[in-house]
């Protein structure tokens, strides 16, 4: 399986785009790259999901250079309730036996 | 509301004693997993049923773990033997089998044990 490296922790203001990297250097052929939400005490929920290029959804838009080996998560104009803990996970497997790294614990100021 | 819903939510349990969680999925989704979750980590797969067929059991699922789905709706996770380790909040999610990436879950079963 794929291994995901992507920052603990980041900050940003009411209003900013804030954008995630996450780094999978050894990304299979096969593997999609996808994204979860977790806010506190709830589950986590899924956010985008892409292969190659660009995919945008009314949450967030996800950006994939040609080689694949990483991937950005842009969320537009984020409010106080983005906060929240951000999954990057790649698997090309079919069992969806999900593999969640630590995430990144993004903060929204006001 | 038509998502996942565990219950209970949370329990307190004394070591030793035996505990059962239950996972009521989106009604259409034929695909149950079983997750657990410590504090600062991402969850962690233990195992998934495909209508009532168990298909994959991590090995974090000792064999004081059972997990079951007997009709292919609702399942049932029981943790025999409770230790202090096993304190964790448990998820479960569900999906289709064809967006088996997108899965949707529940709030979660914290479990506390004494």
């Amino acid at each position: 399986l794929a291994k995901t490296t992507q920052p603990i922790s980041m900050d940003s203001y009411e209003g900013q785009e804030v954008n995630i990297t996450c780094s999978h250097n050894n990304i299979a052929t096969n593997d999609y790259i996808t994204w979860y939400q977790q806010f506190p005490s709830q589950g986590p929920r899924f956010i985008i999901q892409g292969y190659k290029t660009k995919v945008t959804n009314e949450v967030a838009s996800l950006f994939i250079p040609a080689d694949r080996k990483s991937s950005t998560l842009s969320l537009p104009r984020v409010s106080l309730s983005d906060t929240a803990v951000y999954y990057c996970l790649v698997d090309g497997g079919s069992q969806g036996n999900l593999i969640f790294g630590k995430g990144t614990k993004l903060s929204v100021k006001p | 509301d038509t998502g996942v819903s565990q219950n209970p939510r949370h329990k307190i349990t004394k070591r030793g004693q035996n505990v059962t969680f239950r996972c009521d999925p989106i009604s259409e989704h034929n695909r149950l997993y079983w997750y657990r979750q410590t504090l600062g980590q991402g969850p962690e797969f233990l195992t998934y049923f495909q209508n009532e067929a168990q298909l994959e059991k991590s090995r974090l699922l000792s064999d004081r773990f059972s997990a079951e789905r007997p009709k292919g709706s609702f399942s049932t996770l029981e943790i025999q033997r409770t230790e202090q380790g096993d304190s964790a909040m448990y998820l479960c999610a569900s999906s289709l089998r064809g967006s088996a990436y997108e899965q949707y879950f529940g709030p979660g079963t914290r479990l506390t044990v004494t």
